[in-house]
């Protein structure tokens, strides 16, 4: 298996433009997690899927965050408008049915960038 | 809810000497504990984890951390660090459903 695939590995935008992270779970995985890591907060969970739908939302920071999945191959992670505050490490992990107990797969990581 | 407290931000250690990063948890059910690395511009790898049984795991590169129930603790030890050893490492904690609760990481140097 590939891993957990996200694109782009990196990412540099202008303030106001709309971003998209794209991630592609372990096939067979059924939860899906969006983080973000910065060195003044850490890794901070902003979604969890399970099935395709969204359970956990609540840390997404504000309604400028967006993240879909549209079918249990795809996710995306949209930010519109992008604010310099938003730059950061995005990272997606998916893991299988099991959950918790088997610990999460990451992504190599979206690093943006927002001037 | 759980929490992970991670007691040292920065470990500098030389090579081949033993290094020690500390973690302890607070949760009011039963724990499932984890350690992850992140090597420099990677993403998070699952070192070791903990779910029951022995109290002590181990890696497959030489690491091990032991779950003790009474400090609530799970502290991540090597005999002797490799300079392929630095990184950061983060400890985990999960009570079973989806959610894991970080720590803020240690980032371990390792210097010849």
């Amino acid at each position: 298996d590939a891993g957990v695939i996200q694109s782009p590995r990196h990412e540099v935008t202008e303030m106001g433009q709309e971003v998209t992270l794209r991630c592609k779970p372990i096939s067979g995985h059924n939860s899906l997690f969006w983080y973000r890591q910065t060195m003044m907060r850490g890794l901070e969970l902003l979604i969890y899927f399970n099935n395709n739908v969204p359970i956990d939302d609540s840390g997404m920071p504000e309604d400028r965050f967006s993240a879909k999945m549209p079918n249990a191959s795809f996710s995306t992670l949209k930010i519109q408008p992008s604010e310099p505050r938003d730059s950061a490490v995005y990272f997606c992990a998916s893991s299988p049915p099991s959950g918790g107990l088997g610990g999460y797969t990451f992504g190599s990581g979206t690093r943006l960038t927002v001037v | 809810a759980q929490s992970v407290t991670q007691l040292d931000s920065q470990v500098p250690v030389f090579e081949e000497a033993p290094v020690e990063l500390r973690c302890n948890y607070s949760s009011s059910v039963s724990v499932y504990l984890f350690w992850y690395v992140q090597y420099p511009n990677q993403g998070l790898q699952l070192l070791l984890k903990y779910l029951s049984g022995s109290t002590l795991v181990e890696s497959i590169n030489g690491f091990e951390a032991e779950f003790n129930k009474s400090q609530t603790s799970f502290h991540l030890r090597k005999p002797s660090v490799h300079i392929s050893d630095t990184a950061e490492y983060f400890c985990a904690v999960s009570d079973g459903d989806y959610k894991l609760s970080f720590g803020a990481g240690t980032t371990v140097t390792v210097r010849a």
